[in-house]
Formats: C-alpha cells, structure tokens, sequence
C-alpha cells in the first residue's frame, strides 16, 4: 500500500519559532510537494522537489524553505513562523511520468499564536 | 502559465440527484487530466487519470468524459449519496501538477 506520511496532525507554534515539517514516502517516487490548504483559496504550491537536492518554488514560496537530502523525505521549514501562516499543510509525492497519480499525506493543522 | 478552472464553485443537491461539474484547461500542449475527490478531515484521493481525447472513466456512479480539443473535462455523478459529499479537485501537469480550485459538493439526505 502506497504511503505518504507527515510527522504531525496538529501543531501549535509561538510566532518567531522557527517550525520543521517533516514528510516521507515509501513509493520511491522523485517528485514531492508542499501545498498549504485556507478556505476558499484551494491547494496552493510552496515548493515543489524533483530530485533530491534539487527545489523549485511553487506560487506561495515567501516565508518558507524546503530541504531534500534524501529521496524519500522533503522537509518544509518556517524559519520565523507568523500567525498568516496557521494553516493546513499537505505533502504530497508522484512519479515522473504525467500520468502518474499524487498521493497525498495525512496533513499538518499548524497554529501559529 | 497553465490555468485549470471549475465551476461551479460549489453544489448543494438532493440525495438522489444526478449531478455534473466542469474542469476546463489549455489544449495545447495538454499531457493529462487528474481527478480527485478531497473528503473532509482526509487527503485528496485519486479518482481518475485521463489522457486521451474522448476517453471515458467509470468508477462505480462516478464517471468522467474528457475533450483535449476545446479543453474541458466533466464529471458526472449518478444518483448522489451524501457519501459523495466532498470537493472535487481536477488538475493538468505542465511540469507540476497544476490544480483547479475545485467543486464543493454538498449532497443533503
């Protein structure tokens, strides 16, 4: 069964902290994805990975960086984190082929006070 | 840049009620057409992979035309269940996967 797992389901951080969110996949698939989900907005792309050590921004990348070291794991960080950054974070893996399904992770409920 | 939309935004329908919602895209340089359905409190699902011009998915009440030509894809869903309430998602890779903003569908017993 394929997975995609993320190392929390709900955190609560103080603004100025600087925040990990960790993500795995099993699958050995080369590309991996952050998205942040706010109501009425949809899924929208932070950073995106196709290989590892290699990063591409998404459309929202301001405020965050993402580290790939390893294939199966992409890493999104907050370095200062900010209160309009509480939010639903969802990571998210695919092979290189367009039609090749994403799967997506459980999600992370992050509060920023 | 590669722009998915849908429409409607969101749909409340009867349980029982047949319903369809539209994912348009750019037909050039189209590759494919990913469905999902997102429940809430769970991730997005995949429900269909669409690649060629008047293919037809089905997947239990659910099913799913696509015409790469003008650049839109339906999806129908047959005699709704509340079960079937969540946001549809439809999205295009153009490198990555470019995502539309989704239909919210409500389905009321």
């Amino acid at each position: 069964d394929v997975k995609v797992t993320q190392s929390s389901r709900y955190l609560v951080k103080r603004t100025g902290e600087k925040v990990f969110l960790e993500c795995v996949q099993d699958m050995d698939h080369e590309n991996m994805f952050w998205y942040r989900q706010d109501p009425g907005l949809g899924l929208r792309l932070i950073y995106f990975s196709y290989d590892v050590k290699m990063k591409e921004k998404g459309d929202i990348p301001e405020g965050y960086s993402v580290s790939r070291e390893k294939k199966e794991r992409f890493s999104l960080i907050l370095e200062s984190a900010s209160t309009n950054q509480t939010s639903m974070y969802l990571c998210a893996s695919k092979g290189r082929e367009f039609v090749n399904t994403q799967y997506f992770g459980p999600g992370t409920r992050l509060t920023v006070l | 840049i590669l722009n998915v939309e849908q429409s409607p935004q969101s749909l409340h329908v009867q349980e029982g009620d047949s319903t369809n919602f539209t994912c348009s895209f750019p037909s050039s340089n189209f590759y494919a057409l990913h469905w999902y359905r997102w429940e809430t409190a769970k991730s997005p699902e995949a429900l269909f992979v669409m690649t060629l011009n008047g293919d037809e998915k089905k997947k239990g009440r659910i099913s799913a035309t696509l015409n790469t030509k003008e650049g839109y894809s339906y999806l129908y869903i047959k005699g709704s269940q509340p079960e079937d309430s969540a946001t549809y998602l439809c999205a295009s890779p153009g490198g990555k996967l470019i995502f539309g903003q989704g239909t919210e569908l409500s389905v009321k017993p």
